[in-house]
């Protein structure tokens, strides 16, 4: 079946402007996340939902970031006036149901390049 | 607050080989989880393997398997009979508690020679 796909692949932006992510989880799961992996690092976690409801967004570096599921399937990560230290890649993934037990899917990633 | 530490920023192993990934975690959580996810250069984190910390018996995958020291906090991943694919960057991740989110390690980058 589908798995996690996430649109654009690469994204190129200038410094202050907005940009928008877009993640389609696996049919049917509950959960999505969103991670931000720095050139080298680990991914880190940025935000969570159950269904619609954002239940963690204890992750997103500040105010610019934001991320949203209005109808519990796709959801959309956006950062406005981006900044250079936003450069990274942005990977989302779906899980069944809630709980660590689940194992969790990833998507292939956006790049975001700021300049 | 949990961390986990992956101590080796790269390894390489010779093919039909065997190679041990390292990490270590911290965590106060008596009830979690512990992952190996895979990630190659096409970016997609792919799940390797996964511990069930109240399970006793390490998790084995085909050539993959994990020795899990509760005690030590340990979590090694041993890949039998290296095959040229397995070459990526490996991460060991943490799951556990109230929180849904994975805790990832830095990550090792594994080689594999012909």
């Amino acid at each position: 079946g589908a798995g996690v796909s996430q649109s654009p692949r690469y994204k190129v932006a200038k410094r202050g402007q907005d940009v928008a992510l877009r993640c389609d989880p696996i049919s049917g799961h509950v959960s999505l996340f969103w991670y931000q992996q720095a050139l080298g690092q680990g991914p880190e976690f940025l935000t969570y939902f159950q269904n619609e409801a954002q239940l963690d967004k204890s992750g997103l570096p500040s105010d610019r970031f934001f991320a949203e599921r209005p109808e519990g399937s796709v959801s959309t990560l956006k950062i406005q006036r981006t900044q250079q230290e936003d450069s990274a890649v942005y990977l989302c993934a779906s899980s069944l149901n809630q709980g660590p037990s689940q194992p969790q899917h990833f998507g292939d990633g956006t790049r975001l390049s700021i300049l | 607050a949990q961390t986990v530490t992956q101590s080796q920023p790269e390894m390489s192993v010779q093919e039909a080989e065997t190679v041990t990934l390292s990490c270590t975690y911290d965590t106060s959580e008596s009830d979690y989880y512990l992952f190996w996810y895979k990630q190659p250069p096409s970016r997609q984190m792919i799940l390797v393997i996964r511990q069930e910390a109240y399970k006793q018996q390490n998790a084995t995958e085909n050539r993959f398997s994990v020795n899990f020291q509760k005690a030590a906090k340990s979590f090694s991943l041993k890949i039998s009979d290296s095959q040229l694919g397995d070459a990526a960057m490996y991460f060991c991740a943490y799951g556990g508690g109230a929180t849904n989110k994975l805790i990832f390690g830095t990550g090792t980058l594994l080689a594999v020679q012909p």
